[in-house]
């Protein structure tokens, strides 16, 4: 059973656009939600990550609302660039165990100049 | 801060030959490494936890025979690829988490793609 689901698989974007990626998860236990970003032959790397205590973080550009109710967390890159083109996991962990990260099937995004 | 290497980037081996990837923490020291394994645009897989000075734990599938994982200290795990085969080429990736404080956060390293043939 796949813990995090993550739409849509591609996404392009023009720049200067708002890129949305979403993902859903089903364990009410998860209480740590990061995203990444990774460019090809090259490892994650951490954009921002957000604790259900709050319903939206805001670091630059990049923004992720969350909805504890509906078990849902989403990425907003605002005014995206050409350099934003990667593909983007989330993820989801929780306190119980917080070695096991479970990742998204990932979004491939591509902003078109 | 929080930069965590690889070497080497890449590797080619021929079949049956084993080959060793190593994972480090540079600027803080990790009780807790882990090794995830990701094919062409799929997600990371993880195949392994490792504590400093214990045996690594395996997630279900991992052949802990082939994939022999040593955490010998805080800043460094390796990962040896034992009796390679063509099906074992794949992006391995570490990650490590910060011993100091209590984030849930892991940093990854930039992977190694290696290559059987």
């Amino acid at each position: 059973q796949q813990q995090v689901k993550q739409s849509p698989q591609s996404l392009i974007v023009q720049k200067g656009g708002i890129s949305i990626i979403n993902c859903a998860y089903e364990n009410t236990a998860f209480d740590y939600f990061p995203w990444y970003q990774q460019f090809p032959g090259k490892g994650p790397a951490l954009l921002i990550a957000i604790r259900p205590d709050v319903s939206e973080k805001k670091e630059g550009r990049f923004t992720i609302s969350f909805n504890k109710s509906a078990k849902q967390f989403s990425l907003h890159i605002m005014d995206s660039q050409p350099g934003d083109s990667a593909t983007y996991f989330c993820a989801a962990s929780g306190s119980y165990n917080f070695n096991k990260f479970y990742f998204g099937s990932g979004t491939k995004l591509n902003v078109k100049p | 801060g929080a930069v965590v290497s690889q070497h080497p980037s890449w590797v080619i081996c021929k079949s049956g030959t084993s080959v060793k990837i190593e994972c480090r923490s540079l600027d803080f020291q990790a009780t807790t490494m882990f090794w995830y394994r990701q094919f062409p645009k799929q997600s990371l897989m993880l195949m392994a936890t490792s504590n400093e000075g214990s045996k690594a734990t395996y997630e279900q599938g991992v052949e802990k025979d082939k994939f022999l994982i040593n955490h010998a200290s805080l800043t460094l795990s390796t990962l040896t690829v034992t009796s390679a085969h063509p099906e074992d080429s794949s992006f391995y990736i570490c990650s490590a988490r910060d011993a100091s404080g209590a984030s849930y956060e892991q940093y990854f390293g930039p992977g190694t793609r290696l290559t059987v043939t």
